[in-house]
This record gives C-alpha cells, sequence and structure tokens, in this order.
C-alpha cells in the first residue's frame, strides 16, 4: 500500500520569503513523485514529477523538489514567494503498474504581503 | 488545458435521490477517474477506467457506481444520495498509468441535503 503525508494543513510565508512545503511518502516500491496546485474553484495542475533519473525537479512557476530516497521526502520549494503562490498543494504518489494516484491531504499556502 | 468538462459544475439534490454526473474528455485518453474532494482528506479515489467498459473500484466505492460506453465519457452515479456524499468531485484523464501526468476537470461542487 500507498501512502503520502503533508505536514502542514496551512502555512504561511511573507511575500519574498523561501516557500517550503513537506511531503513524506510510503512505498514498498521505487515510487513515482507528484506536486499538484489547485487555485481556487479550480481542478489541479501539474506543477512538477519525478520518475527516475536526476532527484532535483524542477517545474512551473520557479519550484522545485528533492527526491529523497533515505528520507522518504519529497519537499517542495520556491526562494521567493509571490502573491500569486497562494493556493492549495497536493503530493501525490504512484508507482509502475499502478493506474491512480494517491493524494496527501493537502497544504494551503498563504502569502502576507 | 486539457479538453475535460464536467456536467453540471453544481448541484443540490436530496437525500435518497439518483445523481448522475458526467465527464466527457476531448483528448481520446485511455484512462479516466474519478476523485472526491474533502477537507483534510485530499482528494480519494472513487472508481476509474482503463477502457470502454473496463472499470475498477477506488478506495471510496460505496456507493458509487460507474460507466464508460465511449472513450469520451465517464459517467459517476449516486444510486440514492446520503449527506455524506456532499463533497466536491473531480474528474481526471491520462495517457497512461505509472508515470504519466494526470489532467483534472474544474470540478462538481454537489450537495446533499
Amino acid at each position: 500500500a500507498q501512502s503520502v503525508t503533508q505536514l502542514g494543513s496551512h502555512v504561511s510565508v511573507s511575500e519574498g520569503a523561501l516557500v517550503l512545503l513537506r511531503c513524506n511518502y510510503s512505498s514498498s516500491v521505487p515510487p513515482y513523485l507528484f506536486w499538484y496546485v489547485q487555485y481556487p474553484n479550480q481542478g489541479l495542475q501539474l506543477l512538477l514529477k519525478y520518475t527516475t533519473g536526476a532527484t532535483l525537479v524542477k517545474g512551473i512557476n520557479g519550484f522545485e523538489a528533492e527526491f529523497k530516497k533515505s528520507e522518504t521526502s519529497f519537499h517542495l520549494t520556491k526562494p521567493s514567494a509571490h502573491m500569486s503562490d497562494a493556493a492549495e498543494y497536493f503530493c501525490a504518489v504512484t508507482h509502475t503498474g499502478r493506474r491512480a494516484l494517491t493524494f496527501g491531504s493537502g497544504t494551503r499556502l498563504q502569502v502576507q504581503p | 488545458d486539457a479538453g475535460i468538462t464536467q456536467s453540471p459544475r453544481h448541484k443540490v439534490t436530496e437525500t435518497g435521490t439518483p445523481v448522475t454526473l458526467r465527464c466527457h474528455q476531448t483528448e481520446n485518453h485511455r484512462y479516466m477517474y474519478w476523485y472526491r474532494q474533502d477537507p483534510g482528506h485530499g482528494l480519494r479515489l472513487i472508481h476509474y477506467s482503463y477502457g470502454v467498459k473496463d472499470t475498477d473500484k477506488g478506495e471510496v466505492s460505496d456507493g458509487y457506481s460507474v460507466s464508460r460506453s465511449k472513450t469520451e465519457d465517464f459517467l459517476l452515479t449516486l444510486e440514492s444520495a446520503t449527506s455524506s456524499q456532499t463533497s466536491v468531485y473531480f474528474c481526471a484523464i491520462s495517457e497512461g498509468q505509472g508515470d504519466t501526468e494526470a489532467f483534472f476537470g474544474q470540478g462538481t461542487r454537489l450537495t446533499v441535503v
């Protein structure tokens, strides 16, 4: 069975500050890991994904995430927060042969001016 | 944006009535999914389809049924709606499984009173 834990249901940062959203996963096989973003009243869109290869993955809007197998983590970061980054962020996991994603409970990011 | 249309976008229904939500895609993707989104739970998989007439259950399938008679349409039916099925429902599509990106619709907000 696979699972995802996102630490912190709400995170608040100041504009220009570092964004760090935490994701830990559980998987008995090599995982594929995803970060999705959801803006108010919209569906989810992909920020970035890790499948194989380079463990530091860059995504859209200046976000990146690093796959750390030893820590079973896939934390999302952005050096400088922008007001437009306010949204809910979901980490998800799957693996080869699995047909659907398993999502974490989400982290709502608030950006203060 | 991926061509995914969910209908209706909003619905209020009474307990005990049947409800059908529709997901229509224009991408010719093989896989289609129904998720529900609830605060504190992230997105949870209800049912998915891996081809016409091929469907399988997800983790929260009780009280729901699905049908896929054409590649482009995936229907979710609540046979007898209950208040616990008040939620936001998302349809997603993907070309493949595992490391393939899933694209999400805009969601349907269902309220059961």
